[in-house]
């Protein structure tokens, strides 16, 4: 069975504070691994697509990186708008999107 | 470009009546795909839309039930509302059904009384 496991479930940063958010998967022939932001009251916001091991994507102050069996999301110098939670999600050959929990980060000024 | 459109925004119904949400997919989206979010289970996958045939389904009992339109615009069902339907509901498109990503709407929140 297809599943993806998301740590910390929350997170408290000072803004600065760099840190990393992981996503452990087991899936049979990954299709892709998918970071979402979801801001509360909103759907979630893409992200970045991860497709196999060794790629890395970048954006502003977020990289993620893959590997085999997990995803990190690194934040480097997080703010205050950083906060909320960030969901990842793996697409396994011939099945549907499958979601972690979620990481729910806060960043204080 | 417009992005995922989901109506109506909220709604309130009672235990019993029936729902029917609609989604409106980025322009030359032809999957779209329904989930369930509720603060205790997170996101769960309702079904899979591409070119109008169901591709997948998640593990939700027959009460729920949804379609796909020509123009790929989709509706999503359910009967015989029970109090723990109560939550947000995310409608997705992406271009195929392939691994490319899905982009959200803001939801509709279904509230059962």
């Amino acid at each position: 069975e297809d599943q993806v496991t998301q740590s910390p479930e929350a997170l408290r940063l000072q803004e600065g504070e760099s840190s990393s958010l992981n996503c452990s998967y087991t899936v049979s022939g990954l299709r892709g691994l998918f970071w979402y932001r979801q801001d509360p009251g909103k759907g979630p916001e893409f992200l970045f697509t991860l497709y196999s091991a060794g790629e890395e994507k970048e954006k502003e102050r977020l990289k993620a990186t893959l590997t085999k069996k997990e995803s990190f999301l690194h934040i480097t110098a997080p703010k205050p708008e950083d906060s909320a939670t960030y969901l990842c999600a793996v697409r396994p050959s011939g099945s549907r999107l499958t979601f972690g929990e979620g990481t729910q980060l806060t960043v204080n000024p | 470009k417009a992005g995922v459109t989901q109506t109506p925004r909220y709604l309130i119904k009672t235990r019993g009546q029936q729902v029917t949400l609609s989604c409106s997919p980025i322009s030359g989206h032809r999957s779209v795909s329904w989930y369930q979010q509720t603060p205790g289970q997170g996101l769960q996958f309702l079904f899979e839309y591409f070119s109008e045939t169901q591709r997948n389904k998640g593990n939700f009992p027959g009460r729920f039930s949804g379609r796909q339109f020509s123009n790929s615009r989709s509706e999503m069902n359910v009967s015989t509302l029970e109090l723990g339907d109560s939550a947000l509901y995310l409608c997705a498109s992406s271009p195929t059904e392939a691994g490319q990503p899905q982009h959200f709407g803001d939801g509709t929140r279904l509230s059962i009384l």
